[in-house]
């Protein structure tokens, strides 16, 4: 079974609108990880977070964990039409054998 | 190169023959991943090696899929008596043993099956 479920599946903002995605995992982790994928083929990670951060920057993008909740958000700013993929969370599961498990990911479009 | 190699890029077969899936990792990783997505779908885990551990075959869907790693480095998805359901994108994904650490990912072979 997959560990992370994204929200929303699909999402459609406007150039420079700010995008917000967001991870729910079951099981207790050490880390969870965000990764994009362009055209169905290999994915880029974007970003880590470590299960004692709260929250993490990269550019325009922040990422926030609450371990409580087991959810985390991927929030891109200022979105430019580059940014158009499918965004996916991964965790480990806090299995400590490296193991990853993705989500089913969310699929944004930004329009020019 | 120094990035994830997967070949071949696409393969069409025909349903019921063997088909073979290659992945070369990055140069000193030890963890070596495949995954299986299909159209518009997530990543589906299917089997996971790390050093000379055990590989982790749980996700495995069914006795027709096997894979191997030859000297903690090349690895080779197998797939027996193809099905039409077995077309997919396999993903291969490589990373250094370690907690908190990214994976990187080959571009893949779309595997059609017909």
């Amino acid at each position: 079974s997959q560990q992370g479920e994204e929200d929303p599946q699909a999402l459609s903002i406007q150039e420079g609108e700010n995008a917000t995605m967001n991870c729910s995992y079951k099981t207790s982790i050490n880390n969870l990880q965000w990764y994009r994928q362009n055209s169905g083929r290999g994915l880029v990670h974007l970003i880590l977070i470590r299960s004692n951060e709260r929250e993490k920057h990269s550019g325009r993008l922040r990422v926030t964990l609450d371990t409580s909740k087991k959810s985390s958000s991927l929030l891109i700013t200022a979105s430019r039409a580059a940014d158009t993929a499918s965004y996916f969370c991964a965790t480990d599961g806090s299995s400590n054998t490296g193991k990853l498990i993705f989500g089913q990911g969310t699929t944004l479009q930004v329009k020019p | 190169g120094a990035g994830v190699s997967q070949s071949p890029s696409n393969k069409v077969t025909e349903k019921g023959k063997d088909v073979e899936l290659r992945c070369d990792p990055i140069s000193g990783h030890t963890a070596l991943y495949w995954y299986r997505q299909s159209l518009g779908q997530g990543l589906e885990f299917l089997i996971y090696f790390q050093g000379n551990s055990a590989p982790d075959k749980s996700g495995l869907p069914s006795d027709r899929f096997s894979a191997e790693r030859t000297g903690g480095s090349v690895s080779t998805l197998t797939i027996q008596r193809t099905q039409q359901e077995d077309s997919a994108v396999y993903l291969c994904a490589s990373s250094f043993y370690r907690l908190n650490t990214e994976a990187f990912f080959g571009q893949g072979t779309r595997l059609t099956v017909v």
